[in-house]
């Protein structure tokens, strides 16, 4: 069964800083895998997508990586602001044999940056 | 501006009264989906819609229904509610479900629905 986990469930963390947040998926065959933030009361939002062949992309402070060997993304997210605090949530995509593309969607990390 | 649009954004609810929650997308986009979104359990997809009059079942599909006769709307009707199915609901869009290339297009998301059944 295709898995998504993400890591830590929360974290706060003092405005400034830095952080990082995992993803582990076990989704095959792997076709891209996005961030979402989720602001409070709001539905998602796209940050970042990664295919296969990309190991790094920037969105502004956002920075994601992919490691497709061992199934692993992080999103690092750089002098943290207050309007960082949301959830953030990674979503795999798998390529179907009809070209459709199913999505498989972790429970997301709550980030909470403090003053 | 482009946006998907839910209704109502709150909802409370007795047991085994029919409500629909209404969803519309003003992007001319193909694929609409419904998620529920509970905590620790992430978005769980319950019905999605390729196209007009095509509609199939998502992961948790029972106790719900859908229609898509118009491009723009895709409304979740819940005929009996439980108070299982108190949630956090929301709709999204996207110009297509299928793959271009190796990239496909984001999920663009309503503001959601959170539904209390009593």
């Amino acid at each position: 069964k295709n898995q998504v986990e993400q890591s830590p469930q929360s974290l706060i963390i003092l405005e400034g800083k830095n952080c990082t947040l995992q993803c582990n998926y076990t989704v095959s065959p792997f076709s891209n895998l996005r961030w979402y933030k989720q602001d409070t009361g709001r539905g998602p939002v796209s940050l970042t997508i990664m295919t296969f062949s990309e190991n790094t992309k920037s969105n502004g402070r956002y920075t994601a990586t992919l490691d497709a060997d061992t199934k692993q993304s992080s999103l690092h997210i750089t002098a943290s602001q207050l309007s960082d605090s949301a959830s953030y949530i990674c979503v795999v995509s798998e390529q179907e044999d009809t070209g459709r593309r199913a999505l498989t969607f972790g429970s997301g990390t709550r980030l909470q940056v403090q003053p | 501006e482009a946006q998907v649009t839910q209704n109502p954004r709150y909802l409370i609810t007795v047991t085994g009264k029919k409500l629909t929650v209404t969803c519309s997308q003003n992007m001319n986009h193909e694929y609409m989906s419904w998620y529920r979104q509970d905590p620790g359990l992430g978005l769980r997809q319950i019905y999605y819609s390729m196209n007009v009059e095509v509609t199939d079942k998502g992961d948790v599909p029972e106790g719900y229904k859908v229609s898509r006769k118009e491009k723009r709307n895709f409304p979740l009707i819940l005929e009996s509610p439980s108070p299982n199915q108190t949630s956090l609901y929301f709709c999204a869009s996207s110009p297509t479900p299928y793959s271009s290339g190796q990239y496909n297009s984001p999920l663009h998301f309503g503001n959601g629905t959170r539904l209390t059944v009593t």
